[in-house]
């Protein structure tokens, strides 16, 4: 496989539900990056891991819980999810110091009920 | 400070038409201005970018103009397709703490009729 890929493409689950998207990416990249996106809103940074390590976290409920376990796997961690957290999650990777573009998955669609 | 501004929102052309989508930012330390293209479906894919010390960059139909002095730049669409349909969005980024920092714009879903 190549590029970044995203499991499951969509889910739907209720308010009480425990459930975890995935990201694994081919591209030997060492930053990776969870965006939201949803409609008529600019895409909103979640977090960002680099080097494994976790750089930035944009003031996200902790009801979102990121994990990086090496360089090639991102986790988002879901539970307790409100209605308004039903967007499109994106993966991305990129390269340290490279020229500055994100290479992303192709979403998970979340529906919370 | 960190905003990306993008008009329009919505854009509706007939094939053959000249698209021109536009964005305006204010952080001087962007040093990277990428568009990404996202069909429906899909994630965003980089269509072209260009860096601050360029005025224009075409690739293919493509073209971005760059104004550095006016914080704007935008993109052109020659000679438009159908399959050209999708949402663009603007963005300016910079690199720092190991990873890019990147502000996107709201994006503009462009719709080319044929």
């Amino acid at each position: 496989e190549t590029g970044v890929t995203q499991t499951p493409r969509h889910l739907v689950m209720g308010m009480t539900n425990k459930k975890s998207l995935k990201c694994e990416q081919h591209l030997g990249h060492n930053a990776m990056y969870w965006y939201k996106q949803s409609a008529k809103k600019p895409l909103e940074l979640m977090f960002v891991y680099s080097l494994e390590e976790r750089v930035e976290n944009n003031s996200v409920p902790s009801r979102f819980s990121p994990e990086c376990p090496n360089s090639s796997h991102l986790f988002l961690h879901l539970h307790t999810l409100q209605p308004e957290d039903s967007a499109l999650y994106l993966c991305a990777s990129s390269q340290d110091r490279g020229t500055g573009e994100l290479f992303f998955g192709e979403g998970s669609r979340l529906t919370v009920l | 400070q960190q905003q990306v501004k993008q008009s329009p929102q919505s854009l509706i052309v007939q094939k053959g038409g000249i698209p021109i989508i536009n964005c305006a930012y204010e952080n001087t330390a962007f040093d990277y201005f990428p568009w990404y293209q996202q069909f429906p479906g899909k994630g965003p894919a980089l269509l072209i970018a260009i860096r601050p010390d360029v005025s224009e960059k075409k690739e293919g139909r493509f073209t971005i103009s760059f104004n550095k002095s006016a914080k704007q730049f935008s993109l052109h669409i020659m000679d438009s397709q159908p399959g050209d349909s999708a949402t663009y969005f603007c963005a300016a980024t910079f690199y720092s703490g190991g990873y890019q920092k990147v502000t996107f714009g709201i994006g503009t879903k462009l719709q080319v009729i044929p």
